[in-house]
């Protein structure tokens, strides 16, 4: 059973407006989220995390927000440009996993100029 | 060369083949991962290596033999691969295995094929 969801495969959004990607976990001991951006050909580069501890954390144009009580944390990119265009992985951790990183499926982001 | 590499990036192999998969790390870090993405699948760990010893080992087949020679390198020994075998395999490094104090910086994979 999957412990890293992201439901939704693909989303489509326009130049300069908001790109809302979504994940879901089921496991309440993880305490460490991160979210990953790969292009086509690349391995995944890291974009942000978040510690459970905290329910937001924003990098420029990315924030990440965590709300436990649902097991669900979001990344929000605004605005978002065309060179945002790729797949982005929500991924998680338990502290004393010794780097066991648990991965969703990816989301595939297009923006549209 | 900078950051994680891995060679080859695509690889075609039959299932009595034996072939290596090599990574090195150039950003000084402690430890070392192999992870699968196989199609519609999520990035599955495979093994874990931390100052050259395997601390993890996800319930890996044994046709699939890491080695770790140094903390800059690390190797997927393949033997009598089957079909299903057949993905994106990538290399990683972090300067420690406790990710809550640094992420994990990723090669570019080898796209293996078992025919």
């Amino acid at each position: 059973d999957q412990q890293v969801k992201q439901n939704s495969p693909s989303l489509s959004v326009q130049e300069g407006r908001i790109s809302i990607l979504n994940c879901d976990y089921t496991n309440s001991m993880f305490d460490y989220f991160l979210w990953y951006k790969k292009y086509p050909a690349e391995g995944p580069t890291f974009l942000i995390s978040i510690s459970s501890i905290k329910d937001k954390n924003e990098d420029g144009r990315f924030t990440v927000f965590l709300n436990k009580s649902a097991k669900h944390l979001s990344l929000h990119i605004v605005p978002s440009q065309p060179g945002d265009s790729a797949v982005y992985f929500c991924a998680a951790n338990y502290g004393g996993s010794q780097g066991n990183l648990i991965f969703g499926k990816g989301t595939k982001l297009s923006v549209k100029p | 060369e900078t950051g994680v590499t891995q060679t080859p990036r695509h690889l075609v192999m039959g299932m009595t083949n034996k072939k290596s998969l090599k990574c090195e790390q150039h950003l000084g870090h402690n430890a070392m991962y192999w992870y699968k993405q196989s199609a519609k699948k999520p990035l599955e760990l495979m093994f874990v290596y931390s100052l050259e010893e395997r601390v993890e080992n996800n319930s890996v087949p044994s046709r699939f033999s890491p080695e770790c020679p140094n903390s800059s390198h690390l190797f997927l020994h393949l033997h009598t691969l089957q079909p299903e075998d057949s993905a994106l395999y990538l290399c990683a490094s972090s300067q420690t295995t406790r990710l809550a104090v640094n992420e994990q910086f990723f090669g570019p994979g080898t796209r293996l094929t078992v025919l």
